[in-house]
């Protein structure tokens, strides 16, 4: 079993949709990392948390430390928004930062 | 400012050659940290490099070294090449040394094809 499992691994949707990508992780952490990974490779950090909420313009992050589970939240979806979301935690222990294998957005017009 | 930049965007070798790939962080930060993607998987984090001395080694063999220079700049080298080295190579800095609670910024990667 993965240390970082996300769901669902690929996602369609039609644009103006509301869309959420899950995280699950087995270890401590120290914070979470939503990252945003475009075609071709570059990757943007989107948030970085340890708790709660963080909004920027139509992202929503939120974290609960003691179900160990993360959700990215997208409202008013757009083609624009259509990449590989990438949840990595960094641990406790060592600093470590562990990725999961990323979730495929396509958001249609 | 500019980002972090990487070199070369491409390359393609053959098993057995070498390879060195470099990369150059935001201008202020001192941690480099190396990761491999292979395609369709998530990063895995290969060093990390702070203050020019290895501060983190993920689970690669020792045909991977790095060095960190003394204007934070970092060269990632892989010997002996495999075809299972194939793989986009991401370079991230930041300002802390701690990777988890620091934010990463990423370079573009360099795309390595081993024949």
């Amino acid at each position: 079993k993965n240390e970082v499992e996300q769901s669902p691994q690929n996602l369609t949707a039609q644009e103006g949709e509301f869309i959420t990508i899950n995280c699950s992780y087995s270890v401590g952490i120290s914070a979470l990392h939503w990252l945003q990974q475009h075609p071709g490779g570059g990757i943007v950090s989107l948030f970085m948390l340890s708790s709660g909420k963080k909004k920027h313009g139509r992202l929503i992050a939120t974290i609960n430390i003691q179900e160990k589970h993360s959700s990215l939240h997208i409202t008013a979806s757009h083609p624009r928004d259509s990449a590989v979301y990438i949840c990595a935690v960094g641990e406790t222990s060592g600093s470590r930062l562990t990725f999961g294998e990323g979730t495929q957005l396509t958001v249609n017009p | 400012d500019a980002g972090v930049t990487q070199s070369p965007t491409h390359l393609i070798k053959t098993r057995g050659q070498h390879v060195t790939l470099r990369c150059s962080p935001i201008s202020g930060h001192k941690s480099v940290s190396w990761y491999q993607q292979v395609l369709g998987q998530g990063p895995q984090f290969i060093f990390q490099y702070y203050e020019k001395e290895e501060r983190g080694r993920g689970n690669f063999p020792d045909r991977f070294s790095a060095r960190q220079f003394p204007n934070y700049s970092s060269e990632l080298n892989v010997n002996a090449l495999l075809l299972g080295d194939s793989a986009l190579y991401l370079c991230a800095s930041s300002l802390r040394r701690d990777r988890g609670l620091a934010h990463q910024f990423f370079g573009p990667g360099t795309r390595l094809t081993v024949l």
